[in-house]
């Protein structure tokens, strides 16, 4: 079982909808919970950082962390066509950057 | 600022051969990493440097080595390339080794055949 799963998708949204990405994991020492946004053949780009338990949010996107159920959530309102990219979530503990771990990544599609 | 560079973006090896990975940041960052990114998987650590003058094995490690050249740049070597190590390969940094939000590189599209 890998430590963080993460639905590879497709999802396909029409543009408006609101958009929910999801990651479970398995390690109760993850303290930092960063979702990331990778475009087509680019690198990845931090989106949204939260340490510990509860929500942030930052224009359309909130960022959700449940450690009771050890599940986090990305919610994108009003979705756009350019939000279109996969998106990773990644975790790691106290101990450091080094020791994060990535999701696959879930594959978004918003039409026109 | 140009963030994290990498070259090259594209490189087609034969089995055996040998080639550098080069990446450079320009964000006055301590800590800098390499990932690999395969299909189905999450990014993989292969090797990371906390700071100028250190570097350690990161997840995957075996078939590639590092140099830590200074604190603006950091290469990934690949000795003897092997078809397993056709992959995305991405340079990343951070501020400090503690920090957990990092800035990646373009990548480099690496296949071996």
């Amino acid at each position: 079982q890998k430590e963080v799963e993460q639905d590879p998708g497709p999802l396909s949204v029409p543009e408006g909808a609101i958009v929910s990405l999801n990651c479970t994991y398995s390690n109760s020492a993850f303290q930092y919970f960063m979702w990331y946004r990778q475009y087509s053949r680019k690198g990845p780009e931090l989106l949204m950082y939260t340490y510990s338990s509860g929500n942030k949010e930052d224009g359309r996107f909130t960022a959700q962390v449940d450690k009771s159920s050890k599940y986090i959530s990305l919610f994108i309102r009003d979705s756009q066509p350019s939000d279109s990219a996969t998106y990773l979530c990644a975790m790691s503990p106290n101990t450091g950057g080094f020791k994060t771990i990535f999701g696959a990544g879930t594959r978004l599609f918003v039409k026109a | 600022n140009a963030g994290v560079t990498q070259t090259p973006k594209f490189q087609v090896l034969k089995t055996g051969q040998s080639m550098t990975l080069q990446c450079a940041q320009d964000m006055n960052h301590n800590s800098m990493y390499w990932y690999r990114q395969d299909p189905g998987m999450g990014l993989r650590l292969i090797y990371y440097s906390a700071s100028e003058g250190t570097t350690d094995k990161g997840e995957v490690p075996n078939g590639y080595n590092v140099s830590r050249l200074n604190k603006r740049e950091f290469s990934l070597r690949l000795e003897s390339a092997a078809p397993s190590q056709t992959s995305v390969y991405f340079c990343a940094s951070t501020m400090e080794e503690w920090v957990h939000e990092q800035y990646f590189g373009p990548g480099t599209r690496l296949t071996v055949t």
